[in-house]
């Protein structure tokens, strides 16, 4: 079963728009991750919180986490065209060495 | 440093064959995890090694099998082919597991006629 579920499953948005995509999960967790996936290649690492952190940013992007909600949101500011790819959470089910992924979140970019 | 190598990228096979996928990590990392991605399920989790010891395995049957070399080099293999084997299968690689960053591969496209 998928720990986490991203929501919207499909986004699309004019280029220069922010996008926001939300993730959920079931079970307590050291960390949360985020991937992007162009079409049917690897998963490449966007950005890793931790469990403690509430916030985090990189570039373009911004994660928040809250455990309380067992939740988390990725926002991807000021979009192009390149952004438009599959967005994945991933949590790793503390103790059990391995990520859960959730369904993802397709994303597109309109010009 | 080198990527995450997948060898080979495109595998066609026939129901009932078998077939052994590769993956060579980024240098120095020492835990390989597996991943299969279809359309309906998604990515799941097949297995983790580190250090040749496979830590953890999902919900896959037996005829899913791996293995790590010293050199840290993964390989999985699938017995008795089946259509519903058809994915792209992943491996990421990273220094201690699955709580740290992982590093994907290109995949592996397998296609079970």
């Amino acid at each position: 079963s998928q720990q986490g579920e991203e929501d919207p499953q499909a986004l699309s948005i004019q280029e220069g728009e922010n996008a926001t995509m939300n993730c959920s999960y079931k079970t307590s967790i050291n960390n949360l991750q985020w991937y992007r996936q162009n079409s049917g290649r690897g998963l490449v690492h966007l950005i890793l919180i931790r469990s403690n952190e509430r916030e985090k940013h990189s570039g373009r992007l911004r994660v928040t986490l809250d455990t309380s909600k067992k939740s988390s949101s990725l926002l991807i500011t000021a979009s192009r065209a390149a952004d438009t790819a599959s967005y994945f959470c991933a949590t790793d089910g503390q103790g059990a060495q391995k990520l859960v992924f959730g369904q993802g979140t397709r994303l597109t970019i309109n010009p | 440093k080198a990527g995450v190598t997948q060898t080979p990228r495109y595998l066609i096979k026939t129901r009932g064959q078998q077939v052994t996928l590769s993956c060579s990590p980024i240098s120095g990392h020492r835990s390989v995890s597996w991943y299969q991605q279809t359309p309906g399920q998604g990515l799941q989790f097949l297995f983790e090694y580190f250090s040749e010891t496979q830590r953890n395995k999902g919900n896959f049957p037996g005829r899913f099998s791996g293995r790590q070399f010293s050199n840290s080099r993964s390989e999985m293999n699938v017995s008795t082919l089946e259509l519903g084997d058809s994915a792209l299968y992943l491996c990421a690689s990273s220094s201690i597991g699955p709580y740290d960053t992982q590093y994907f591969g290109p995949g592996t496209r397998l296609t079970v006629l």
